[in-house]
C-alpha cells in the first residue's frame, strides 16, 4: 500500500530533550516536506526537500533540523524542544515537476513539550 | 506574498448543500487544491483545479474559481454526516510548496 508513515504518533517530552520524528514514504517520491498545524493558523511549512541531500527552509524553520540521506526517509529533528513547538506535525511527499502534483500526507504526530 | 483565507466554521443539515469559500492572494498560482482532514487523520486531496479553468465538477463536488476576485469555492451537494471534517484550500507556491488556508470545520447534523 502506497503510504507515508510517521513515528511516533504521539509524544510528550520536556523542554530541552532532543527528539526525532521519523517520516518514511514508499512511493519513490523526490519531494518531501514537513508542516506543523496549529489552531487558527492552518498548516505552515517547516522544511522541504526536492531530492536526496537537498533540503531547504520553509516558512517556520527556527528550532528544527532535517536531513535527507535516503530518498524514502525525511526525519525531523528538534535539538532543544520548547513549549512553543507543541503542535501537530505532518510529513508529506510528492512527485517533482512543474505540473500538477498531489502531495500525500502522513497521519500526523502530536507533540507536547512541557 | 502568499496568503490564503477561509472562514473557520460551517454548519449544515444532512441533505443540504455546503459551500466552503476561500480567498487567495498569489495570482500566479497554477493549481489550487481542496484537502480534507478527518478527525485524527492526515490530509487527503479531494480535488484540484487548474488556473485556466472556471469550474470543475467531480460527482458531488463542484469547484468554482474566480481569478479576477481570487476566490475559490467548494460546493458539496447532498451533504452527508460522513462529510464532517476540516476542509483546507491551498495554492501552489514556489518549489511545489503548498500554502494552506486556516481550514473550515464543516459540521453536518442529521
Amino acid at each position: 500500500e502506497a503510504q507515508v508513515t510517521q513515528n511516533p504518533r504521539y509524544l510528550i517530552t520536556v523542554t530541552g530533550k532532543k527528539l526525532t520524528v521519523t517520516c518514511s514514504q514508499n512511493m519513490n517520491h523526490e519531494y518531501m516536506s514537513w508542516y506543523r498545524q496549529d489552531p487558527g493558523l492552518g498548516l505552515r511549512q517547516i522544511y522541504y526537500s526536492m531530492n536526496v541531500e537537498v533540503t531547504d527552509k520553509g516558512d517556520v524553520p527556527e528550532g528544527y533540523k532535517v536531513s535527507r540521506k535516503e530518498k524514502r526517509n525525511f526525519p525531523l529533528i528538534l535539538e532543544s524542544p520548547s513549549p512553543n513547538q507543541t503542535s501537530l506535525y505532518f510529513c508529506a511527499s510528492g512527485t517533482s515537476g512543474e505540473f500538477y502534483n498531489e502531495q500525500f500526507f502522513g497521519p500526523g504526530t502530536r507533540l507536547t513539550v512541557l | 506574498g502568499e496568503d490564503v483565507e477561509q472562514s473557520l466554521f460551517l454548519s449544515v443539515r444532512e441533505g443540504d448543500s455546503s459551500v466552503i469559500n476561500c480567498t487567495y492572494t498569489d495570482s500566479s498560482s497554477t493549481y489550487l487544491y481542496w484537502y480534507k482532514q478527518e478527525p485524527g487523520a492526515g490530509l487527503q486531496l479531494l480535488t484540484y483545479i487548474f488556473s485556466n479553468m472556471d469550474m470543475k465538477q467531480d460527482q458531488r463536488l463542484t469547484v468554482l474559481l474566480n481569478k479576477k476576485d481570487k476566490h475559490l469555492s467548494l460546493r458539496i451537494a447532498d451533504t452527508q454526516t460522513g462529510d464532517s471534517a476540516i476542509y483546507f484550500c491551498a495554492e501552489r507556491g514556489g518549489f511545489q510548496k503548498l500554502v494552506f488556508g486556516t481550514g473550515t470545520r464543516l459540521l453536518v447534523s442529521p
